[in-house]
């Protein structure tokens, strides 16, 4: 069973507007959370990250919320631009997993010009 | 930058080959680690070394076997090709390997097996 989920496979968005990629997770020993961002033929590069202790982490553009009562975190690209279409990945880790991450499915953005 | 480089874009291999997957990086990160992507289940981890020599298995062992000789280098084996192998092979790297450390990807190798 996934432990992070995302349940849209994919999003589509008009340049401009908010974008909005969701991710859920089971495991309440989770305590850290990234996001990862995917171009055809590369390999994911970081995009940003929150600490459970945070609720909030924002860089430029991109805003990551998280709700650790719901197990729940978002990430929030405004204005959204053609250049983010990609696939967005939510990864979790917690100390008992050492140092692996725990990877969600992807959520493949669209972004219309 | 850090760049981390895998050998292949593209491999097709048959059924019961052997096969190597190679992985370099550039900056001298202690961490390597070797992902499979598959849709719909996202990345999950197979391998992962913290020294050279060293090696622990991910959540996916089964079926490979990693080498780590030299610091920069990280190679998952394919002992025995199957079909349910083909997959985006990913391999990354990190500095301390600290869970909140970001990894560095490569651009994945695209194996199918036949």
């Amino acid at each position: 069973d996934q432990q992070v989920k995302q349940n849209s496979p994919s999003l589509s968005v008009q340049e401009g507007r908010i974008s909005i990629l969701n991710c859920d997770y089971t495991n309440s020993m989770f305590d850290y959370f990234l996001w990862y961002k995917k171009y055809p033929a590369e390999g994911p590069t970081f995009l940003i990250s929150i600490s459970s202790i945070k609720d909030k982490n924002e860089d430029g553009r991109f805003t990551v919320f998280l709700n650790k009562s719901a197990k729940h975190l978002s990430l929030h690209i405004v204005p959204s631009q053609p250049g983010d279409s990609a696939v967005y990945f939510c990864a979790a880790s917690g100390e008992e997993y050492g140092n692996k991450l725990v990877f969600g499915a992807g959520t493949i953005l669209r972004v219309k010009s | 930058d850090v760049k981390v480089t895998q050998s292949s874009r593209y491999l097709v291999k048959r059924t019961g080959e052997k096969v190597f997957l190679e992985c370099v990086q550039d900056m001298d990160h202690e961490n390597m680690f070797w992902y499979r992507q598959d849709p719909g289940l996202g990345l999950r981890l197979i391998y992962f070394s913290y020294d050279v020599k060293m090696k622990e298995k991910g959540d996916i062992p089964e079926g490979y076997s990693v080498s780590r000789e030299k610091k920069e280098r990280f190679s998952l084996i394919l002992e025995s090709a199957s079909t349910n192998q083909t997959s985006m092979y990913l391999c990354a790297s990190s500095l301390t390997g600290h869970r909140s450390e970001k990894l560095f990807f490569g651009s994945g190798t695209q194996l199918s097996v036949l």
